[in-house]
């Protein structure tokens, strides 16, 4: 059974920093996902991860998928208020998509 | 061009009433999944389908049915609701193995 864990779960920084948050992974796969999902909605697709090495970024977030390690990371750039929402990775394994628990982010002014 | 649709938006069951959550998209994507998402639990996959007529189990798919009559329609029954059913749900669909697309979700309450 596939398992995917992110952390930090709960993230809480200041306006202009930068983080980073993990996602690790147990089985081998080389397909790989970020959504996030703002309180009461649905999610979003964020960057899609396709192969070793794949590096996506979009505005202040960057992505990166390491295959052989099982593991993602999704960098935030000087954080802005906007940027508060819940993250999510997921792998792809099979048919199945299996997600992390979520990373909650705030970003206080 | 509406993309993955569900209906209820919200649903109040009573314990072992019955009810069908639906689910349908305009995307002719092969892949079409139910996911529950409860706090602090990530959203947990309940049945997928690859296809019209195959279906297959997920993490947690114990109290729901699924079947895949359509490409377009993917239902998820609730055969007698639990308090334990208590949730949000999400239908995602797929063109293959890539991205999901989510629908709007069903938050059901069962008292």
């Amino acid at each position: 059974e596939l398992k995917v864990e992110q952390n930090p779960l709960f993230l809480s920084m200041q306006e202009g920093k930068n983080y980073t948050i993990y996602c690790n992974y147990s089985t081998t796969s080389d397909r790989l996902y970020w959504y996030r999902q703002d309180p009461g909605k649905s999610l979003e697709s964020l960057f899609v991860l396709l192969s070793n090495g794949a590096v996506k970024q979009e505005g202040r977030l960057m992505a990166s998928l390491d295959t052989k390690a099982r593991l993602s990371t999704l960098h935030i750039t000087a954080a802005v208020h906007d940027l508060s929402a819940t993250y999510f990775c997921a792998v792809d394994w099979g048919a199945r998509l299996t997600f992390g628990e979520g990373t909650q982010l705030t970003v206080n002014p | 061009n509406a993309g993955v649709t569900q209906t209820p938006k919200f649903q109040v069951l009573k314990t072992g009433q019955s009810m069908t959550l639906q689910c349908a998209q305009d995307m002719n994507h092969e892949y079409m999944s139910w996911y529950r998402q409860d706090p602090g639990m990530g959203l947990r996959l309940i049945h997928y389908s690859v296809g019209a007529g195959i279906t297959d189990q997920g993490e947690v798919p114990n109290g729901y049915n699924v079947s895949r009559s359509t490409t377009e329609d993917f239902p998820l029954r609730l055969l007698s609701a639990a308090p334990s059913q208590t949730s949000v749900y999400f239908c995602a669909t797929r063109d293959g193995p890539s991205e999901a697309f989510f629908g709007q979700g069903t938050r059901l309450t069962v008292v």
